[in-house]
């Protein structure tokens, strides 16, 4: 059975600090990965979504690397700001394309001004 | 429409009521999916859509959850006789292909049904 870990739960960093959240799977037979940005009570938003035959995606200040081997996918943020603070969730696309997304619990970050 | 679009953003409900949520996808989008968010949890798949296929219901808690999706679009989640542990957001997305794997998803804003 498939399982997402996230690592850390949550995260407390100054303003301008580079940091990288963790995402960690137990089968690499995945069909892609997205990580989603969640607000306080708020839906989720899409932020990247990297195919399985990539190894990174980049979208501004964010890069999401993607390591099916070793099971892992990273988030990186750089220069990060207040705006950033939110709760960060990777989900995978199983093989069996039923499209059921499994996510992880998610990383809560605080960017303190 | 521009994105996905789910109604109400909130609702609350005495326990025991009927309550329907409801989810307009994004125009074309074939697949469509309903999640819950508890409170502290992380999201738990209900039921999938696609097409005209029947409908993927293992992930309902109970029976008194159903699912609808008329004419391929709009979705209604329909919970019976709430009970406080149904409280939740409930989440809306939609694909533009079959599983969604090549696509991604996109989400709502969620339904926050609270149940006192």
């Amino acid at each position: 059975k498939q399982e997402v870990t996230q690592i850390p739960a949550a995260l407390s960093v100054p303003e301008g600090e580079n940091l990288v959240l963790n995402c960690s799977f137990t089968d690499s037979a995945i069909y892609n990965l997205q990580w989603f940005r969640q607000d306080p009570g708020k839906g989720l938003t899409s932020l990247l979504l990297i195919q399985s035959s990539q190894r990174e995606q980049t979208s501004g200040r964010l890069n999401a690397s993607l390591d099916k081997s070793s099971g892992r996918s990273t988030l990186y943020i750089a220069a990060s700001q207040p705006g950033d603070s939110a709760t960060y969730l990777c989900a995978l696309f199983p093989p069996s394309n039923t499209g059921k997304l499994i996510f992880g619990q998610g990383t809560t970050l605080q960017v303190k001004p | 429409g521009a994105g996905v679009s789910q109604s109400p953003s909130n609702k609350v409900t005495e326990k025991g009521k009927d309550v329907e949520l409801r989810c307009d996808p994004i125009s074309g989008h074939t697949a469509l999916y309903w999640y819950r968010q508890s409170l502290g949890q992380g999201l738990e798949f209900l039921i999938y859509f696609q097409g005209n296929s029947a409908p993927d219901k293992s992930g309902l808690p109970s029976d008194r959850f159903s699912a609808e999706r008329t004419g391929g679009s709009v979705s209604t989640l329909t919970i019976q006789r709430t009970q406080q542990e149904d409280s939740a957001v409930y989440l809306c997305a939609s694909s533009s292909q079959s599983g969604g794997p090549s696509y991604g998803y996109t989400f709502g804003s969620g339904t926050r049904l609270t149940v006192v």
